[in-house]
């Protein structure tokens, strides 16, 4: 069956140090894969977008590595603030349709401590 | 720029009522997607709408329909509400529809069925 699974385990860190957040999926080729941000009570904020012929892509602090041999996508977020405690969800599209339907794993909930 | 609203914020409703949710997307987006959000199964897609046509619809029972009209706005409809049904509905707007497009979320409306 197809699914995108996400540590539920929430993962704590200290203040600065680099968090690194997994999304593997299985039976899926999707053309490009998303990551949100979503902090309680709102909706999720896009963060970056990588596309399958990407290895990695960068934002100031943020990272995505994209490996479609092993169907995995790796987040990391460089000297963490306190600030950076939210739900992560990544994303895919599974059609390759060009068409918006995009199918979210549950998200892991990073708490960096000061 | 005026984001995504959805209203109303929170709503609760008895089992068997139907209900109608309202997301009005970012000046000029012409695609609005819907999602429900509940603890166990995450974010789910229930269906795509551009320039007033349905594009893509996940898999959810018929009582989940939904429309969009001539100024993108877009409402979703639930009939015979079940208690299952209390979630976390949000809307996402994008200017195409692409799945390489950022979605932008609204802050949900939040169900409640009892």
């Amino acid at each position: 069956s197809q699914k995108i699974e996400q540590n539920s385990e929430a993962l704590n860190i200290q203040e600065g140090k680099t968090a690194t957040l997994t999304c593997n999926y299985t039976n899926y080729s999707p053309a490009y894969l998303q990551w949100y941000r979503q902090d309680p009570g709102r909706g999720p904020v896009f963060l970056l977008l990588i596309r399958e012929n990407e290895k990695e892509k960068r934002k100031e602090r943020l990272k995505v590595t994209f490996d479609t041999t092993l169907k995995q996508s790796l987040f990391h977020i460089t000297a963490s603030q306190p600030a950076d405690s939210a739900t992560y969800l990544c994303a895919l599209d599974p059609l390759k349709a060009g068409f918006q339907k995009l199918v979210f794993g549950t998200g892991t909930r990073l708490l960096v401590s000061p | 720029k005026a984001g995504v609203t959805q209203t109303p914020r929170y709503l609760i409703k008895t089992r068997g009522q139907q209900v109608t949710l309202s997301c009005s997307p970012i000046s000029g987006h012409r695609s609005v997607s819907w999602y429900q959000q509940t603890p166990g199964q995450g974010l789910q897609f229930l269906f795509e709408y551009f320039s007033e046509t349905q594009r893509n619809k996940g898999n959810f029972p018929g009582r989940f329909s939904g429309r969009q009209f001539s100024n993108s706005r877009s409402e979703m409809n639930v009939s015979t509400l079940e208690l299952g049904d209390s979630a976390l509905y949000l809307c996402a707007s994008s200017f195409t529809g692409s799945a390489m497009a950022e979605a932008f979320f609204g802050q949900g409306t939040r169900l409640t069925v009892v």
